[in-house]
């Protein structure tokens, strides 16, 4: 069964902070790794990483794919209070389904 | 941008009633999904429809049904609510087919309360 695990589950930093998310996989054949960030509501879409696509960077947001050691990282640097949300990580396999951990709870304190 | 609706964002009801949850999509996305989402258990997928009538079970599947009678309309269906079904409920679409490797966009979610 595949498997998602993130951590730490909460981390609360200051505003200025650089933090570092992190996700690893236990899965049967990979496809892709996504990154969500939710706030009060929907989840919105941040990256997906694949083997082509091993890093990808948004402004503040990094995420980077190891697929030898089955995990990926997601940073944020100089953090601002509207960072705070819950990041959620989920991997794709052969298939539609999307496999998620259980979310890291970011709150940035200013 | 993609537009994913659900049509409530709470919602009460009593055990047993039988209780729909609206959503639509206005990207003419193929695939159509309904997530459950609480504290310590993350996302479960109910189910997932790849096209019109076409629908397959997701992990956590028991008391829900599903109806999709047109490409931007999915419908989750709980037949005879129970207390254990209380939870924030996602939607949400993608393009591609049923092996896509696109991202999937997700509605706000209906906070469901069954008392």
């Amino acid at each position: 069964e595949d498997k998602v695990v993130q951590s730490p589950l909460s981390l609360v930093v200051h505003e200025g902070d650089t933090v570092t998310l992190n996700c690893s996989y236990e899965v049967t054949n990979f496809r892709s790794l996504l990154w969500y960030k939710q706030e009060k509501k929907a989840p919105t879409f941040l990256f997906m990483l694949t083997s082509s696509g091993i890093e990808k960077k948004s402004g503040r947001l990094s995420s980077i794919l190891d697929k030898k050691e089955l995990s990926s990282i997601l940073n944020i640097t100089a953090t601002q209070t509207g960072d705070s949300a819950i990041y959620l990580c989920a991997h794709r396999a052969g298939n539609y389904k999307l496999t998620f951990g259980k979310g890291t709870l970011l709150t940035v304190n200013p | 941008d993609v537009k994913v609706t659900q049509s409530s964002r709470y919602l009460v009801k009593r055990t047993g009633e039988k209780v729909f949850l609206e959503c639509v999509q206005d990207m003419d996305h193929e695939n159509m999904f309904w997530y459950r989402q609480d504290p310590g258990l993350g996302l479960r997928l109910i189910y997932f429809s790849y096209d019109v009538k076409m629908k397959e079970k997701g992990d956590i599947p028991e008391g829900y049904s599903v109806s999709r009678e047109k490409k931007e309309r999915f419908s989750l269906i709980l037949e005879s609510a129970s207390t254990n079904q209380t939870s924030m409920y996602l939607c949400a679409s993608s393009p591609g087919d049923r092996f896509s490797n696109q991202p999937q966009h997700f509605g706000d979610g209906t906070r469901l309360s069954i008392l």
